[in-house]
């Protein structure tokens, strides 16, 4: 079937604009999570849902960060007025529960100029 | 929090070699996970190991839970297995938490 799947797969973003990144995951899991990439490093975790719910938010860096998932599927990271250390891949995961395999989109990749 | 470490961060063979990756845990787990990354960035999954031994293909993988431990085996590599590959665990109801990774160069 259809994996995770992630929009644009690429975004260039002058300093001070809104992004938004979409994330589809597979159909019929429960949880969601979002995770920044930075060059040369591990993906590090920005926020967690299950199914509509937001159950931690710990990572978001900060307050011009904010995820939503209204209806339990699709799911958008906003990042409002970009900074250059947004520059990143933001990946998008899925699994059926949080405890078992979670699966990754393709990524987005953020570069703030 | 957990820390994850990964051995080693990078590692030369020329192809038909045969390498073993080492991931450290610090606390129990209940998910443990390999993946490789491709030069396109995609995450691809090798592994869901929170214990024992899976094989597949030239891959296999083993946990060892009471010790922290996990190792990855890949065997006759190939210079499609270059990469970067990730070791990231997690405990109930939280965020897989990544370690460095261990880039892989593979060559003809």
């Amino acid at each position: 079937g259809a994996g995770v799947s992630q929009s644009p797969r690429y975004k260039v973003a002058k300093r001070g604009q809104d992004v938004a990144l979409r994330c589809d995951p597979i159909s019929g899991h429960v949880s969601l999570f979002w995770y920044q990439q930075a060059l040369g490093q591990g993906p590090e975790f920005l926020t967690y849902f299950q199914n509509e719910a937001q159950l931690d938010k710990s990572g978001l860096p900060s307050d011009r960060f904010f995820a939503e998932r209204p209806e339990g599927s699709v799911s958008t990271l906003k990042i409002q007025r970009t900074q250059q250390e947004d520059s990143a891949v933001y990946l998008c995961a899925s699994s059926l529960v949080s405890t078992i395999e979670q699966y990754f989109g393709p990524g987005t990749r953020l570069t703030v100029t | 929090g957990i820390q994850v470490e990964q051995s080693p961060p990078d590692l030369i063979l020329q192809e038909g070699a045969n390498s073993t990756l080492r991931c450290n845990f610090s606390d129990s787990v209940n998910n443990l996970q390999w993946f490789h990354q491709n030069p396109w960035g995609q995450l691809i999954n090798l592994f869901y190991i929170p214990s024992g031994t899976k094989q597949n293909g030239r891959l296999s993988a083993t946990t060892v839970a009471t010790e922290r431990y996990s190792l990855l085996y890949i065997s006759s590599s190939q210079t499609t297995d270059s990469g970067v590959y990730f070791c990231a665990v997690n405990q109930a109801g939280t965020a897989l938490i990544f370690g460095k990774g261990t880039t892989l160069s593979v060559s003809s």
